[in-house]
C-alpha cells in the first residue's frame, strides 16, 4: 500500500532539545494527522490539521499543514523522558481513508 | 472522551485455527472501523473499512475470505482471521470514526501463529 515519506527515520537527542520531523507526500491532502504510538499500543492522536497553512499547537507540540497540501511538519519543543515513541503522520482527502507516513522514531536521553 | 478498546490483548494460536478479534468504541457510535496490521518496525498498513451494517471494503492485496470483518452495531466490529498461518503474526489494530471527526484507535491486539 501507499506510505507517505516522513523523516528523519529515528532521532537520539539530549532531554530539553528541540524535535522537528517532517512528511511529504506525491498526493494533495486535505487532512494531516499526526499520531505518537508506545510500544505495544495503538497510536494516539496528538494534532489534526484541516487546512493549507494551518499552524496548531498542542502543548509543546506545534504541527503545520503545508500550502502545498503535499507536506506536514512537527516540532516538539524542550523534550522529555517521556517523548520516546514513534510518531507517525497521517494524510488523506478526508479522515475516513488514511495513508500514514513510515515513521520516527524518537530517543530522548536524560 | 472517544475512547476505544480491543480484545483480546494478545492471542497465540496454532496454524490452521481461525481467531477472532473485538474493537469497541466505549462512548461513542461509531459509524465507521477501520482494521490495520503492523509488522515489527512498520507503519500502519490499511486492510478494511468498514460501516455498520454493510459489507466491508478491503484494501487491494488483503483477502476478504481470509480476514472477515463484521461490523453488526454502531460500538463492535469484529476481525476474524481464519486458518492462519504464521505469516498472518502481525499486531492488529482497529480504529474507530464518526462523520468529520478523527479516527480513533484501539490499544491493538498481538496475534502470534505457531
Amino acid at each position: 500500500g501507499q506510505q507517505l515519506n516522513q523523516s528523519p527515520q529515528s532521532m537520539f537527542i539530549q532531554e530539553g532539545e528541540d524535535v522537528s520531523m517532517n512528511c511529504t507526500s506525491s498526493s494533495i491532502f486535505n487532512t494531516w494527522l499526526w499520531y505518537k504510538q508506545d510500544p505495544g499500543e495503538g497510536p494516539v492522536l496528538l494534532i489534526a490539521l484541516y487546512k493549507a497553512g494551518e499552524l496548531t499547537s498542542n502543548g509543546r507540540l506545534t504541527a503545520q499543514f503545508g500550502i502545498t497540501r503535499k507536506d506536514s511538519f512537527l516540532n516538539i519543543s524542550a523534550s522529555i523522558p517521556s517523548d520516546v515513541g514513534i510518531y507517525f503522520c497521517a494524510g488523506g482527502l478526508n479522515t475516513d481513508k488514511l495513508i500514514f507516513g513510515t515513521g520516527t522514531r524518537l530517543q530522548v536521553f536524560p | 472522551g472517544a475512547v476505544v478498546s480491543q480484545h483480546p490483548s494478545w492471542v497465540i494460536c496454532k496454524s490452521g485455527t481461525s481467531v477472532k478479534i473485538e474493537c469497541r468504541s466505549l462512548d461513542f457510535q461509531a459509524t465507521t472501523m477501520f482494521w490495520y496490521r503492523q509488522f515489527p518496525k512498520q507503519s500502519l498498513m490499511l486492510m478494511a473499512t468498514s460501516n455498520e451494517g454493510s459489507k466491508a471494503t478491503y484494501e487491494q492485496g488483503v483477502e476478504k475470505d481470509k480476514f472477515l470483518i463484521n461490523h453488526a452495531s454502531l460500538t463492535l466490529s469484529t476481525l476474524t482471521v481464519t486458518s492462519a498461518h504464521p505469516e498472518d503474526s502481525s499486531f492488529y489494530i482497529c480504529s474507530a470514526t464518526q462523520p468529520s471527526y478523527e479516527q480513533y484507535f484501539g490499544p491493538g491486539t498481538r496475534l502470534t501463529v505457531t
